[in-house]
């Protein structure tokens, strides 16, 4: 996942429009994806997740591109609405290592404005 | 938070005690896993459990140690508390340790004084 120091960038979108995080990912080995959502003060929430053998995969309202030839993840969100709001954050995972070796990134805020 | 409940929500403590947070699930997943979750860094697993009494050391598993005695409970013990164990924890739950999302809990806010 991407390195970002204490401040986490922040995505501010008007509502109703679409947004877009990325995540770049550290190995180009990983062959598994999870984007979280979380809001503040919860925890981290599943939203989708993506193996290697695919580019793309949707879900409700939300669709996720990989991209391994540039190790990048990206979350789109259809029609923004205010309870998107949260930090978003991806987790990798390589191949043979399972759910001990999951490599957390830091996140994105995402604002939705009004 | 897929059945999963976390305990204490929120605790002080001065360093040097001895301090225990409990993950309890009702969704019978063998795997359950303790995270720390601070500024600057993404999730870091401190330690998991494959089963009842099998567990092992995650990436930052220093002044921490767990039990696990029941299928639905998960506990993290600091021996010690220190300053720099002052984070935000998280319990997860999983039915396989093979690529498979995760599941946490609400989060316990611990701050060592």
């Amino acid at each position: 996942g991407e390195s970002v120091g204490l401040h986490l960038p922040t995505l501010s979108v008007q509502e109703g429009d679409n947004s877009i995080i990325n995540c770049a990912y550290s190995n180009s080995a990983s062959d598994y994806f999870i984007w979280y959502k979380q809001e503040s003060g919860k925890g981290p929430q599943f939203i989708i997740d993506i193996r290697s053998n695919m580019d793309k995969r949707q879900g409700q309202r939300v669709t996720v591109l990989l991209n391994k030839t540039v190790k990048h993840l990206s979350l789109q969100i259809a029609a923004t609405q205010p309870g998107d709001s949260a930090v978003y954050f991806c987790a990798e995972s390589l191949p043979g290592s399972g759910t001990y070796k999951y490599i957390f990134g830091t996140g994105t805020r995402l604002k939705v404005l009004a | 938070d897929a059945g999963i409940t976390q305990s204490p929500r929120h605790k002080v403590t001065e360093t040097g005690t001895p301090v225990t947070l409990r993950c309890h699930q009702t969704e019978n997943h063998r795997y359950m896993y303790w995270y720390r979750q601070d500024p600057g860094h993404g999730l870091r697993l401190i330690h998991y459990s494959y089963g009842v009494k099998d567990t092992d050391k995650g990436e930052v598993s220093d002044g921490y140690s767990v039990s696990r005695s029941k299928t639905e409970d998960f506990l993290l013990t600091l021996e010690s508390a220190t300053s720099s164990q002052t984070s935000v924890y998280f319990c997860a739950i999983s039915e396989s340790q093979r690529n498979e999302k995760l599941f946490f809990g609400s989060g316990t806010q611990l701050s060592v004084l």
